[in-house]
């Protein structure tokens, strides 16, 4: 069965530094992978999403993801984190209809 | 704005009652789903509906009750709920066909406490 497991439930940067959240994925066919943004009280927003073709996926926002099928991993980036990225940040991976399963989110935050 | 609504957004209600969740798809989709956000565990899927057909129920206590009376819209009825109820819960919708690769679209939720 697939799942998604990211790593670190809190990262903390300054603003203008890298952003960087980990999301390793586990399925035994190519997978579809996502991620989604949730800024409080609001429900979960598409960033970015790979289905097939490049591995380096742009989202938006100023955010990237790469695909990388030998390392299983799907981690998110954005070189210069800005305050209003704040939020909670949510990888998923889906290999079926109807079934998309989700990490346990990485709720960033962004210092002065 | 997004193209799935959620009414009420804010809903408290006691042990005893009745109530329900609204959701509305605008965006023409075959698929809606009642997911349920606690604080500190991953999203949980509710319910899954393909073409107003239930097909999916993970588990769920029968104090919650989905209905959807048609590929629009999507309610959760609720009745005798206990305090660990108290949750946000999403509707999404997407469009299901081939492949897997479709975007799930989630509306704001419906943040509920349970007294």
């Amino acid at each position: 069965a697939q799942s998604v497991t990211q790593l670190g439930s809190h990262v903390s940067v300054s603003e203008g530094a890298l952003v960087l959240l980990r999301c390793n994925y586990s399925s035994s066919v190519p997978p579809y992978l996502f991620w989604y943004v949730q800024y409080p009280n609001q429900g979960l927003q598409l960033l970015l999403k790979y289905t097939t073709g490049a591995t380096l996926v742009k989202g938006i926002n100023g955010f990237e993801a790469e695909f990388k099928k030998s390392e299983t991993s799907f981690h998110l980036t954005k070189p210069s984190a800005h305050m209003s990225d704040a939020a909670e940040y949510f990888c998923a991976v889906r290999v079926n209809n109807n079934d998309m399963r989700f990490g346990a989110g990485t709720r960033l935050t962004v210092k002065p | 704005e997004t193209g799935v609504t959620q009414t009420p957004r804010h809903l408290v209600m006691g042990m005893t009652n009745k109530k329900s969740l609204k959701c509305e798809q605008h965006l023409g989709h075959n698929a809606m789903y009642w997911y349920k956000q606690s604080a500190k565990k991953p999203l949980e899927l509710m319910f899954v509906y393909n073409f107003k057909e239930q097909t999916e129920n993970n588990s769920v206590p029968s104090r919650f009750s989905p209905e959807c009376p048609n590929s629009s819209h999507l309610f959760l009825h609720l009745h005798t709920l206990q305090p660990e109820d108290s949750a946000l819960y999403l509707c999404a919708s997407s469009q299901e066909g081939r492949g897997a690769g479709n975007t799930i679209y989630f509306g704001e939720g419906s943040w509920l406490t349970v007294v």
